[in-house]
């Protein structure tokens, strides 16, 4: 399975991009990128994945380098409402054709300051 | 509204009891998810079940028994053998279709030992 490693705390200042690093180096050429934030005592919540290409919606960005390496997730005007864990992972399919299981690790503590 | 309900929100377990964890979600989903997170901790699967009548162990299975007799439905029974229950309890859900496999999650059910 491959393993994600995030820094542990960050912070911005309100109205102001927040860039989430995340490494990902023994990553498999069919594994997603994922990203879900989880906001205190609440249920993590989806926001972004990819495969190698960067994607965008409503939410954030999502940058892969060209070796998939690594990536960032970008919220481009974070509000205090950002403020949460964030989590990166990487899509681990499972023995059946079409389950799989995601891997929480510890996560990026987001502080968004006013 | 369509989504993922877990009950009771807060729920506390006598010594030798055994209690069980609600989940029922609308999404017409086929897969589902037991995880559990520990304070600071990230999420560890419990259990998961990609189809009615079908279900495996995740990571930390030891303690804990699930069955999926409806599609909607996928209680978690916290068994006596647990001898350390107390932990934020996360159910999920997702679809299969357009590979995109995302998980939908209910908003917790806390469980503390009196």
């Amino acid at each position: 399975d491959a393993k994600t490693t995030q820094p542990p705390s960050m912070d911005c200042a309100e109205g102001r991009a927040a860039n989430l690093p995340c490494n990902h180096s023994t990553i498999s050429g069919n594994e997603y990128v994922y990203w879900y934030r989880q906001i205190h005592s609440q249920g993590p919540q989806y926001i972004i994945h990819g495969l190698k290409n960067n994607e965008t919606n409503e939410m954030a960005s999502l940058i892969i380098t060209e070796d998939r390496k690594s990536s960032t997730l970008i919220l481009p005007h974070a509000t205090l409402r950002d403020t949460a864990v964030y989590y990166c992972i990487v899509r681990v399919v499972g023995m059946r054709d079409s389950s799989y299981k995601l891997i929480f690790g510890s996560g990026t503590r987001l502080l968004v300051r006013p | 509204d369509g989504g993922i309900t877990q009950s009771p929100k807060y729920l506390f377990r006598k010594e030798g009891q055994n209690v069980t964890l609600s989940c029922e979600q609308n999404l017409n989903h086929d897969a589902m998810y037991w995880y559990r997170q520990d304070p600071g901790q990230g999420l560890r699967l419990i259990y998961y079940s990609q189809i009615v009548n079908d279900f495996q162990k995740g990571d930390i299975a030891e303690g804990y028994s699930v069955s999926r007799e409806k599609k909607e439905s996928f209680p978690l029974t916290v068994t006596s053998a647990q001898k350390n229950p107390t932990a934020f309890y996360l159910c999920a859900s997702s679809t299969h279709s357009g590979g995109k496999n995302i998980q939908y999650f209910g908003a917790g059910t806390r469980l503390s030992v009196l």
